[in-house]
């Protein structure tokens, strides 16, 4: 069966803390993706990696960096956690495919003081 | 530029009538649609999808309807259950890589 893991379900840090969010996948997709999910606004594309060390950014990079050192870790940093960025993260996996069909992790509710 | 647009934020409806959730879109060039749902405190799960050779795509209580001359699809969902109070949201994929979200609709189903 499909699974996609994150590290954290819920996680409170203090702004200007260093933050590390950790997704894992177990179906050796080439394709790993951060969101971040508001009310309103739908799920919005941070970073996206098609390979190992590779990534590219998405619609809202600003602020966030990412690390993708082996094909099932992909990892998001908050270099320096702002209270804006207070949100639901999920990160998701696929294979490079014309559906596009993603699979998403339970995500992470963060939450910045 | 929102490419895929979900207009309702919200929809209540009864319990075993139909829900019909709406998504427009604006790329002509989208040739792929995917609906999500999603419950509060968990990821997106992929529910359905539709390739534009179709109009119609059936799923037991789920059926997807694509408008592509009205750049628009629905999600009729038929009865609606309780278990069907969630978000959807309707997608397209862009590139080779990406998928391109509407805002979501928030579907509560009312005994």
């Amino acid at each position: 069966d499909v699974k996609v893991t994150q590290s954290s379900r819920y996680l409170v840090k203090r702004t200007g803390e260093k933050v590390f969010l950790e997704c894992v996948q177990d179906m050796d997709h080439e394709n790993m993706f951060w969101y971040r999910q508001d009310p309103g606004l739908g799920l919005r594309l941070i970073y996206f990696s098609y390979d190992v060390k590779m990534k590219e950014k998405g619609d809202i990079p600003e602020g966030y960096s990412v690390s993708r050192e082996k094909k099932e870790r992909f990892s998001l940093i908050l270099e320096s956690a702002s209270t804006n960025q207070t949100s639901m993260y999920l990160c998701a996996s696929s294979f490079p495919r014309d559906s596009n069909e993603q699979f998403f992790g339970p995500g992470t509710r963060l939450t910045v003081l | 530029d929102q490419q895929v647009k979900q207009n309702s934020p919200s929809l209540s409806v009864q319990e075993g009538r139909i829900s019909i959730l709406n998504c427009d879109y604006t790329n002509s060039m989208f040739d792929y649609f995917l609906w999500y749902k999603k419950y509060p405190a968990e990821g997106p799960t992929f529910l359905i999808s539709i390739s534009s050779i179709k109009d119609k795509n059936e799923d037991g209580r789920f059926t997807v309807f694509l408008n592509k001359s009205a750049k628009h699809l629905s999600l009729h969902i038929v009865p609606s259950q309780p278990g069907d109070s969630a978000v959807y949201f309707c997608a397209a994929p862009q590139g080779a890589q990406k998928l391109v979200f509407g805002q979501g609709t928030r579907l509560t189903i009312n005994p």
